[in-house]
């Protein structure tokens, strides 16, 4: 079975330090979601992609964070410089057609900023 | 800012019990709902993606109901197992260009 793969699946650093963490979404899925979820909270959009495109980007602070998707496949989300604040689970998700649709998610990456 | 609330919080059922938890969302412009299972250590799975009021969907013993015009859904479980411990996230669309909001979920555990 298809399924979205995340890297890493851990990551601690220091804070002021850059980090990067990869989504590949399920072949053929157009949109792709970066989600951040604090302890606690429900996942929050940081970024859709619909093919290479950015579709909304509202809620990336985009100070500090980037996101590319350069080909339409795969995607990177950075953190530079990173912020204690920025500690959390990273979700990534694809979904064959627009947001009416379900998501399929990869297992995250969770970041511990110190 | 669109609020969706989900409750309980928490939830300790045994082994059997039938359960349910709601997903309270805006009543205003609505477009899609979703529920997700989040196991532990494991990426989140669609469970229902939900659009027309009176919607009622089923997937072995886990069912969900949708009331738009009141703004909410519930997710029931008939006879809990230990493997549906998870956290059980809905999420509201609202608008066909809206993102998806989702709630704080409720994590379910299922004693043996």
């Amino acid at each position: 079975e298809a399924e979205v793969a995340q890297s890493p699946r851990y990551k601690i650093t220091e804070k002021s330090q850059a980090v990067a963490f990869w989504c590949d979404p399920i072949s053929g899925h157009a949109t792709l979601y970066w989600y951040r979820q604090i302890l606690g909270q429900g996942p929050e959009l940081l970024v859709q992609f619909q093919d290479e495109s950015v579709v909304d980007d509202s809620q990336l602070p985009k100070d500090r964070f980037s996101a590319e998707r350069l080909k339409g496949v795969d995607s990177t989300l950075k953190i530079q410089p990173a912020e204690l604040g920025d500690s959390a689970m990273y979700l990534c998700a694809s979904s064959l057609f627009d947001v009416a649709y379900e998501q399929y998610f990869g297992p995250g990456t969770r970041l511990t900023v110190t | 800012i669109l609020n969706v609330e989900q409750s309980p919080q928490s939830l300790h059922v045994q082994e059997g019990d039938s359960t349910n938890f709601t997903c309270s969302f805006p009543s205003s412009n609505f477009y899609a709902l979703h529920w997700y299972r989040w196991e532990t250590a494991k990426s989140p799975e669609a469970l229902f993606v939900m659009t027309l009021n009176g919607d009622e969907k089923k997937k072995g013993r886990i069912s969900a109901t949708l009331n738009t015009k009141e703004g909410y859904s519930y997710l029931y479980i008939k006879g809990s197992q230990p493997e549906d411990s998870a956290t059980y996230l809905c999420a509201f669309k609202g608008g066909s260009q809206g993102n998806l909001i989702f709630g704080k979920g409720t994590k379910l555990s299922v004693k043996p």
